[in-house]
């Protein structure tokens, strides 16, 4: 089956600091992946969508230069939290559709950050 | 827009109960509609699934019909164990590639022996 990983799997970081979550689709090409945010007891929330070399889309409300999303190749999509702040405490998900798969998305087992 | 909502939980049942979680939507066109469950801790499986009208989604138990005169897609199981406690979420896709997922609030399942 098609499996997405991300890591780290958890994150600790001190406020102002960047941090990199990555995205990989480890046995199919991604031609799509979305972020998704979770706050605790909720659902998720898109944040944003991108296409394998083209830039992603935000939804509103959601910062592209807080949130800054590459999709460089079909199986690596990265998500930089610039300048984090204890607002930004949450839990990422990405999830990926790929070619052969119509439309089903094959999520990661998220990320925790937590910023201090 | 498109749009899920579910049965807000908590959901508590002893092992072996019969579990409904209903969920309905709001959507053009002809979505796509999945179940998809969260143990603590850890990202999004999905459970089940159903791409047109009358289909039943099954999996591990669980089923779930897509009705459109009713715009429905219910979660069922007839038996529930311990295991399945957790949050399960309904969610729609349009049936182009690229589309997001649209999710419901999720609704948490505690089953006690």
């Amino acid at each position: 089956g098609a499996v997405v990983s991300q890591h780290p799997s958890r994150v600790i970081c001190k406020s102002g600091t960047s941090v990199k979550i990555e995205c990989r689709s480890l046995d199919f090409q991604a031609t799509t992946m979305f972020w998704y945010r979770q706050f605790p007891k909720q659902s998720l929330m898109l944040m944003a969508t991108s296409n394998e070399g083209s830039k992603a889309t935000y939804e509103q409300g959601v910062e592209k230069d807080k949130f800054l999303i590459n999709h460089a190749s079909l199986t690596l999509s990265t998500l930089t939290v610039t300048s984090a702040h204890p607002e930004d405490s949450s839990f990422y998900i990405c999830s990926a559709q790929g070619l052969g798969y119509y439309n089903e998305q094959f999520f990661g087992p998220g990320t925790r950050l937590t910023v201090l | 827009g498109n749009s899920v909502t579910q049965m807000e939980g908590p959901v508590t049942l002893s092992e072996e109960a019969f579990l409904t979680i209903n969920c309905t939507y709001t959507a053009t066109g002809y979505p796509s509609l999945f179940w998809y469950v969260q143990y603590p801790g850890e990202g999004l499986q999905l459970l089940l699934k159903a791409t047109k009208a009358d289909d039943k989604g099954s999996n591990k138990g669980f089923e779930a019909t897509y009705r459109k005169e009713t715009t429905s897609f219910h979660l069922e199981k007839g038996s529930v164990q311990v295991s399945d406690s957790a949050v399960y979420f309904c969610a729609l896709s349009g049936n182009q590639a690229g589309t997001a997922l649209i999710f419901g609030k999720g609704t948490t399942l505690s089953v006690s022996s």
